[in-house]
C-alpha cells in the first residue's frame, strides 16, 4: 500500500466548475497535510495547509481534513484554466514529508 | 519564506560520470531536503541533511550514490554518482519554512539526462 494515494486522472472540468481533488493516507500518526500545485516543467508550490480535522478555506480553494478516514480533499470553486496543472497531495510526519504521485486537474475553457 | 537557488537548472550526462548539483538558501536553515522526480512520477525524499551530521537517506538510497555535503547552514550539495539512464530525473533541493510545520519551499530544481 502507498504510503499517500491519489487519483492520478486526469480530471477534466469545465471553466468556472468546482474541481474536487482527493487523497488518501495510511500513517495515521501523520500531523500535517498539504497540497502543492506543480505546472509543467516547474517545481511544486504550496497551496494549502491543514492541520486540524475539518475544512480550512483560503479564496477560492477549500481544503478538508478527516483524520479518523486518513483521508484529505482539495476543492478549487470557480475553476480557472490558470488552475490546470498536476496537484500533488502531501503529508507530514517527524522531519519527513511525503507525497501522493499527483492529480492532473484540467480546466476547459 | 526562503529563497533557493539550485545549479544547474538542467544537464545532459555521459553513463558512468558524476554530477554534483548546488542549492544555495538565503536564510540559515536546520535542514535541507533532496527529492527526485522521475518522469512523470511524483516526488520521493532522498536524503534529509543537517548541517554539521551526517545525512539521513531514505530507503533505497545510499551515500556511496547520493554523497552530500552540507557545510553550512545556508548550502547544500548532492552528488548524483556512477550515472546511468536510470538516474534520468528532476532533483529538488527544499528547505522548510513558512507559516507552519513541516511546510516546504523547494528550488526550481535541477533535470539531469543521462545518455
Amino acid at each position: 500500500q502507498k504510503e499517500v494515494e491519489q487519483n492520478s486522472g486526469p480530471l477534466s472540468v469545465p471553466e468556472g466548475a468546482i474541481a474536487s481533488l482527493n487523497c488518501t493516507y495510511s500513517d495515521r500518526g501523520s500531523q500535517s497535510f498539504f497540497w502543492y500545485r506543480q505546472y509543467s516543467g516547474k517545481s511544486p508550490e504550496l497551496i494549502m495547509s491543514i492541520y486540524s480535522n475539518g475544512d480550512k478555506e483560503d479564496g477560492r480553494f477549500t481544503a478538508q481534513l478527516n483524520k479518523a478516514s486518513q483521508y484529505v480533499s482539495l476543492l478549487i470553486r470557480d475553476s480557472q484554466p490558470s488552475d490546470s496543472a498536476t496537484y500533488l497531495c502531501a503529508v507530514g510526519g517527524y522531519q519527513k514529508v511525503t507525497f501522493g504521485t499527483g492529480t492532473k486537474l484540467q480546466v476547459i475553457p | 519564506s526562503a529563497v533557493i537557488s539550485q545549479k544547474p537548472s538542467r544537464d545532459i550526462c555521459q553513463r558512468g560520470t558524476s554530477l554534483t548539483i548546488q542549492c544555495q538558501v538565503d536564510s540559515q536553515v536546520t535542514m535541507m531536503f533532496w527529492y527526485r522526480q522521475q518522469p512523470g512520477q511524483s516526488l520521493t525524499l532522498i536524503a534529509t541533511a543537517n548541517q554539521g551530521s551526517e545525512a539521513t537517506y531514505e530507503s533505497g538510497f545510499v551515500i556511496d550514490k547520493f554523497p552530500i555535503s552540507r557545510p553550512n547552514l545556508t548550502f547544500s550539495t548532492l552528488t548524483v554518482s556512477n550515472m546511468s539512464p536510470e538516474d534520468s530525473s528532476i532533483y529538488l533541493c527544499s528547505v522548510e519554512g513558512g507559516t507552519g510545520a513541516n511546510v516546504l519551499t523547494f528550488g526550481a530544481g535541477s533535470r539531469l539526462t543521462v545518455l
